[in-house]
């Protein structure tokens, strides 16, 4: 079946604009994840949604950063003003959200470049 | 001090070869523990985890846990050129199961 899919999969922007990356999870799984990879670091958690329960946003850098979950499936990433330092790659990664640890299924990323 | 810290590599080896990968943690309370392998401009992708101490097999792979010493390794017998890629180590956070703490990678390339 179809996997976790991610838009666009490269998005160049200017500093000061905004941007919104959109993220498709893999159909029936209640649990999505939102990460950012920046050049040669590992994978930093940003926010995390898990049914119609409050989102875990304890990730986020900063309030320019701002995620939303629509009818539960449908994710968008919006960051504000962006800066030089948001350049990375953003990560989508779904799961069934059942309890317990489960596999995390992830998109391709969106890479983002800041100029 | 990073909570996972790895060693970025690159690591280089012929096909063949055993390769071994390690990680550290610094806080010893958590016990799930997942090597996630990432091919270019792609997303990482489960390969294996275990769960508290000791060893767990999958065909080329082995993943070891000991957590006396807080190191994570996984270990590839008979390494192929299609291995090559960057493999992640992450373990569970405070936050519960699905939020993970990633090390930064380590990337791998076999070579024929």
């Amino acid at each position: 079946g179809a996997g976790v899919s991610q838009s666009p999969s490269n998005k160049v922007t200017e500093k000061g604009k905004d941007v919104e990356l959109r993220c498709d999870p893999i159909s029936g799984h209640t649990a999505l994840y939102w990460y950012r990879q920046s050049l040669g670091q590992g994978l930093e958690f940003l926010i995390y949604f898990q049914g119609n329960s409050a989102p875990d946003k304890s990730g986020l850098p900063s309030d320019r950063f701002s995620a939303e979950r629509t009818g539960g499936s449908v994710s968008t990433l919006t960051i504000q003003r962006t800066q030089q330092e948001d350049s990375a790659v953003y990560l989508c990664a779904s799961s069934q959200g059942l309890r317990g640890a489960e596999t995390q299924y992830f998109g391709p990323g969106t890479r983002l470049l800041v100029l | 001090q990073k909570e996972v810290e790895q060693d970025p590599g690159p690591l280089s080896v012929p096909e063949g070869a055993i390769v071994s990968l390690n990680c550290t943690y610094s806080n010893s309370a958590f016990q799930y523990f997942m090597w996630y392998r990432q091919y270019s401009r792609k997303g990482p992708e489960l390969l294996m985890y275990t769960y508290s101490s000791g060893n767990k097999e999958d065909g080329r792979f082995t993943a070891q846990v000991d957590k006396s010493s807080k190191y994570i390794s996984l270990f590839i017998r008979d390494s192929q050129p299609s291995d090559s890629a960057t493999y992640l180590c992450a373990r569970e956070s405070s936050g519960g199961y699905n939020k993970l703490i990633f090390g930064a990678g380590t990337r791998l390339a076999v070579h024929p």
